[in-house]
């Protein structure tokens, strides 16, 4: 069965850097997400994306987030200047239509020191 | 706003015994539902859904059905197993394009031999 991969599984990164994070959606999905979960918190919406443009972000979406898709398969989470209330599950999802269910990755552990 | 309310766990139960986990939702219209379920060092996993009005969802055992006068998609499982342990959210999505699940606080559930 399809499914939402993403990498790394966790990463460790010192206050003020970037990181990417990377996600590959099912194959034949058009839409994708981004939402990150603070440990022990409630799963958040970050942004979705369609059609090579961001149809919706949260207030959370800032100006040090920014998603990209740069080829045919992967699409991408880039924190510009993390900050430690960034260390985060960062869950990617997609689905085939706007409509349909969105399927989510395993994943990545992010933890900014 | 749309919103989504569960019951508080943890929830603490022996093999063998009946689970219901409550949720209740505020929308605006008519969402689609779901019951994610987050497995230990794990992602989200899509465990059912029901997309109308009566609709029933069922998955592994469990079991939730759409009730749209009391705003309501509980989660019922006969007979639970120590494998069932794990994080369980409801969510909502409302059936727009782009738009975000939705998201409950989760129930913790540990099931013991």
């Amino acid at each position: 069965e399809p499914e939402v991969t993403q990498t790394p599984s966790h990463q460790v990164t010192q206050m003020g850097q970037e990181v990417i994070l990377r996600c590959v959606p099912i194959s034949n999905h058009l839409y994708f997400y981004w939402y990150r979960q603070i440990l022990g918190q409630k799963v958040e919406f970050l942004v979705s994306f369609y059609n090579n443009e961001i149809s919706e972000k949260s207030e959370i979406f800032d100006d040090q987030f920014s998603v990209e898709r740069p080829d045919g398969s992967n699409f991408t989470l880039k924190i510009r200047s993390t900050k430690l209330e960034d260390s985060a599950m960062y869950f990617c999802a997609s689905s085939r239509t706007g409509e349909e269910t969105q399927y989510f990755g395993p994943g990545t552990r992010l933890l900014v020191l | 706003g749309n919103s989504v309310t569960q019951m508080e766990g943890p929830v603490t139960l022996s093999e063998e015994a009946f689970l219901t986990i409550n949720c209740t939702y505020t929308a605006t219209g008519y969402p689609s539902l779901f019951w994610y379920v987050q497995y230990p060092g794990e992602g989200l996993q899509l465990l059912l859904k029901a997309t109308k009005a009566d609709d029933k969802g069922s998955n592994k055992g469990f079991e939730a059905t759409y009730r749209k006068e009391t705003t309501s998609f509980h989660l019922e499982k006969g007979s639970v197993q120590v494998s069932d342990s794990a994080v369980y959210f409801c969510a909502l999505r409302m059936k727009t394009s782009y738009d975000k699940v939705i998201f409950g606080p989760g129930t913790s559930l540990s099931v013991i031999p």
